[in-house]
């Protein structure tokens, strides 16, 4: 297998615009993590899915920020309007089963203007 | 919110020392996780011990679980400058939100050649 897959690797964009992060998850595996990386921050969990459905979105920073999942092996995370603090390294990851271990992707290095 | 807080922050070792992290928790766990990741990537994921289990190892690491004090020890025997990189423990609590994972912030290993 070839791993948790995001796209794209690097995002430049300016102040309001759109943008949109891409996952695809370990074939078989049926919950999804989607993850904030920052130095300040540390590793903070947004969203995690389990068959497709949202379980907990609480760490979901504010109404800019959407995730979906519209099938087992795909999910995005949409900011909009994005903004200068939004600028971070997210992570998805996937694990066979809530809990348990989880795989990382190489993450998307995000940098709002 | 924070659940694994590692210790120390910061570790410079000698090739072929052994180097030890620590994690403490607050709440009751499901199982205990430790990653890697080595600078610009992502996470790895190194061993998964549980609540009913008091040590586990792999390889040259090493891991201790004790549940009555909410901490565990990571060991990494006989380092190598490959081992360089940021170790982070994440906990699997018990009860609410079971399928995610609550990262600490991390402990910095450097181990120079």
């Amino acid at each position: 297998d070839a791993g948790v897959i995001q796209s794209p690797r690097h995002e430049v964009t300016e102040m309001g615009q759109e943008v949109t992060l891409r996952c695809k998850p370990i074939s078989g595996h049926n919950s999804l993590f989607w993850y904030r990386q920052t130095m300040m921050r540390g590793l903070e969990l947004l969203i995690y899915f389990n068959n497709n459905v949202p379980i907990d979105d609480s760490g979901m920073p504010e109404d800019r920020f959407s995730a979906k999942m519209p099938n087992a092996s795909f999910s995005t995370l949409k900011i909009q309007p994005s903004e200068p603090r939004d600028s971070a390294v997210y992570f998805c990851a996937s694990s066979f089963s809530p809990g348990e271990t989880q795989y990382f992707g190489p993450g998307t290095r995000l940098l709002v203007l | 919110s924070q659940q694994g807080e590692e210790d120390p922050q910061a570790l410079s070792i000698q090739e072929g020392e052994n180097a030890t992290m620590n994690c403490s928790y607050k709440t009751s766990i499901n199982n205990l996780q430790w990653y890697r990741q080595n600078s610009g990537r992502g996470l790895v994921h190194l061993i998964l011990i549980r609540s009913n289990e008091r040590e586990k190892h792999s390889g040259r690491l090493r891991v201790t679980l004790d549940t009555s004090k909410k901490s565990s020890s990571l060991l990494i025997t006989a380092s190598r400058a490959a081992d360089t990189a940021s170790y982070f423990c994440a906990t699997n609590n018990y009860g609410g939100s079971q399928g995610n994972l609550i990262f600490g912030k991390g402990t910095k290993l450097s181990v120079k050649p």
